[in-house]
């Protein structure tokens, strides 16, 4: 069951436009999210992320906005621009202690293929 | 640093056949991860390690896989025997715990299997 849920398997853009790639998720437990970057032939790469105590984080062009009370969270890439064509997972981390270590697994959504074109 | 490095970068076998893939991680760092992705699952968690000792390997689709961590700088994943639907793309990641982008974990190229 998938806890991390990205409904747009695509999106296509125009260079110079925003886009907004959204992620939903069911665990009320999960108190950090994050956003990868992958790129075709190599392993997805951070981009941005944002804890639960917050609303919003901006990086540059890149903005996540977190709505807790809807388990939605969304990135906004402004300006797009055609380096930013990529697949975008989204991916949730639940804090627990387990054995003594402290980790936040992470759940990553099935990705959004992110086409910025000319 | 070079990154986590996963070997080989492509393997074909038939069914039947051991296949057994293998990862680096960056130097420093204590948890390890493998992960599994395919078009209808997405990327999917496999097993992690924590100073090489293995935390959680619920996600092990079955007895088939194995995982070991023998030291600090090395991990392999093993499938035997290998079928068709084991075919995905497998990548290793490596994170430092604490701080305050401890979740932030680094991945390797993966390893892009074919059962035949």
């Amino acid at each position: 069951d998938q806890q991390v849920k990205q409904n747009s398997p695509s999106l296509s853009v125009q260079e110079g436009r925003i886009s907004i790639l959204n992620c939903d998720y069911t665990n009320s437990m999960f108190d950090y999210f994050l956003w990868y970057k992958k790129y075709p032939a190599e392993g997805p790469t951070f981009l941005i992320s944002i804890s639960s105590i917050k609303d919003k984080n901006e990086d540059g062009r890149f903005t996540v906005f977190l709505n807790k009370s809807a388990k939605h969270l969304s990135l906004h890439i402004v300006p797009s621009q055609p380096g930013d064509s990529a697949v975008y997972f989204c991916a949730a981390s639940e804090v627990r202690v387990d054995r003594g270590s402290t980790l936040g697994r992470l759940y990553f959504g099935r990705g959004t293929q992110l086409t910025v074109w000319p | 640093d070079a990154g986590v490095i996963q070997s080989p970068r492509h393997e074909v076998t038939e069914m039947g056949q051991e296949v057994t893939l293998r990862c680096k991680p960056i130097s420093g760092h204590d948890y390890l991860f493998w992960y599994r992705q395919t078009m209808m699952r997405g990327l999917e968690l496999l097993i992690y390690f924590n100073n090489n000792v293995p935390i959680d390997d619920s996600g092990m689709p079955e007895d088939r896989f194995s995982a070991k961590m023998p030291n600090a700088s090395f991990s392999t994943l093993k499938i035997q025997p290998s079928e068709p639907r084991d075919s995905a793309v497998y990548f290793c990641a490596s994170s430092s715990g604490g701080g305050a982008r401890h979740n932030e974990q680094f991945f390797g190229p993966g390893t892009r299997l074919t059962v035949l």
